[in-house]
């Protein structure tokens, strides 16, 4: 139990364009969904929490314009780099967590995206 | 905010050899400690976790061991094996969480 998905696992994409990234809880609800950065042998960014039905909350350097967070649904948030750039380029995951109580972050697998 | 450090950045050890990773936090708020193993492109695995109120915990060759006082906690793996070799990353918090900086750790035959 608790899988979480990713769509899609890579892309690439042209700079100025936009790219969307699914995150889906498979066999549990999601009451909160996180979304993170990781560069190259770097540690997890934590970029902003996302709560079902309400507006995400965004870390302190994360832009909101830029990054557009989406959680409709208790097994579905989406992010969408706008305008993306070359220095968006990175790797992107999501977790999700099984309950307001609870604390375990199940990842999901990750989505590489190359702004070219 | 909460603010993670861990050691060492990179560890190597031989096959059967015991890996110990540090970790402090500043926030005594937090009360959750998970431990992630990542492999290269791929997602963070949960390999274990203690809560404020334990300060043990062991799960076959992984312990990790919390004190609350000094605001630190370790991973300590016994019996090292190949496939132990990922890089470990040690987070806190409650739901939101602050990972730390990764330890890359090599098992060598």
């Amino acid at each position: 139990g608790a899988v979480v998905s990713q769509h899609p696992s890579w892309v690439i994409c042209k700079s100025g364009t936009s790219v969307k990234i699914e995150c889906r809880s498979l066999d549990f609800q999601a009451t909160t969904m996180f979304w993170y950065r990781q560069f190259p042998k770097q540690s997890l960014m934590l970029m902003a929490t996302s709560n079902e039905g309400s507006k995400a909350t965004y870390e302190q350097g994360v832009e909101k314009d830029k990054f557009l967070i989406n959680h409709a649904s208790l097994t579905l948030s989406t992010l969408t780099v706008t305008s993306a750039h070359p220095e968006d380029s990175s790797f992107y995951i999501c977790s999700a967590i099984q309950g307001a109580q609870k604390e375990t972050q199940y990842f999901g697998p990750g989505t590489r995206l190359l702004v070219l | 905010g909460e603010n993670v450090e861990q050691h060492p950045s990179t560890l190597s050890v031989q096959e059967g050899d015991s890996a110990v990773i540090k970790c402090t936090y500043s926030d005594s708020a937090s009360n959750y400690f998970p431990w992630y193993k990542q492999e290269l492109g791929k997602r963070p695995q949960l390999i274990i976790d203690i809560r404020s109120n334990v300060g043990e915990k062991k799960d076959q060759r992984i312990a990790v061991t919390l004190n609350k006082t000094a605001k630190h906690f370790s991973l300590h793996i016994t019996e090292t094996q190949p496939e132990d070799s990922a890089v470990y990353f040690c987070a806190a918090g409650f739901q939101k969480l602050v990972f730390g900086t990764g330890t890359r750790l090599l098992v060598s035959p």
